[in-house]
């Protein structure tokens, strides 16, 4: 079975610090589809991002960024320069590429709080 | 916002009750996904349905059971309401149900069992 592993359970920065926030995805499968959430504080889940295990490049979109590593099954999120409004629960998820495997799993979060 | 609208918002009842939370995915999108967020557990999917059809199941006890209607409409009826069951409940949707697709969720359900 999978398995999604973010081994920070809470980071506090100052406002402007970059921080990055570590994914581990474990699976037999050789395709999969990785993804980030993002949950504030009033408790929705907002789709961040969406990555294929076959597309090693990174992406950025505008203070974020990401960087997929498949030799170590790695999918870190990086803040840069970061807001108060960053603060929230970001969770990393995965899925396999079918079959009853396929269902989104996500590791159990990692809580940022950035101070002013 | 996500165009996944989930009713109620919050919800009070008493052990061994049942209630029933309810679903609209966004318009178009086919398949249709129950999680459970509690504090211990995490996010935890409970099952999926695809055009009416169940597709895959979690780790979803006895005591729930979801449907998906005509209309794509899903409901997730919890019975015999335990303490342990006090969690926010999310829906989520996707266009085709293809493994690719990005989940959006509703805002959640907040279920309290006193």
């Amino acid at each position: 079975a999978q398995k999604v592993t973010q081994a920070q359970t809470e980071i506090s920065v100052v406002e402007k610090e970059d921080v990055t926030l570590d994914c581990v995805y474990e699976t037999r499968d050789t395709t999969y589809y990785l993804f980030w959430y993002k949950q504030p504080p009033s408790g929705e889940l907002v789709f961040l991002i969406r990555r294929n295990s076959f597309d090693e490049q990174n992406e950025i979109s505008g203070r974020y960024s990401w960087n997929f590593q498949k030799s170590t099954s790695s999918f870190n999120f990086t803040i840069t320069a970061s807001q108060v409004v960053d603060s929230a629960v970001y969770f990393c998820g995965g899925r396999n590429y079918g079959g009853s495997q396929g269902n989104l799993i996500f590791g159990k979060g990692t809580k940022l709080s950035v101070k002013p | 916002d996500s165009g996944v609208t989930q009713t109620p918002k919050h919800l009070i009842t008493a052990t061994g009750q049942r209630v029933t939370l309810r679903c609209s995915p966004r318009s178009g999108d086919l398949s249709v996904y129950w999680y459970q967020q509690s504090l211990d557990q995490g996010l935890q999917f409970l099952i999926q349905y695809y055009n009416g059809e169940e597709r895959a199941k979690g780790n979803i006890l006895e005591r729930f059971s979801a449907q998906q209607f005509p209309d794509l409409h899903s409901e997730l009826n919890l019975s015999s309401l335990e303490l342990g069951d006090s969690a926010l409940y999310f829906c989520a949707s996707s266009g085709t149900g293809a493994n690719s697709s990005p989940l959006h969720f509703g805002n959640g359900t907040r279920l309290t069992v006193t």
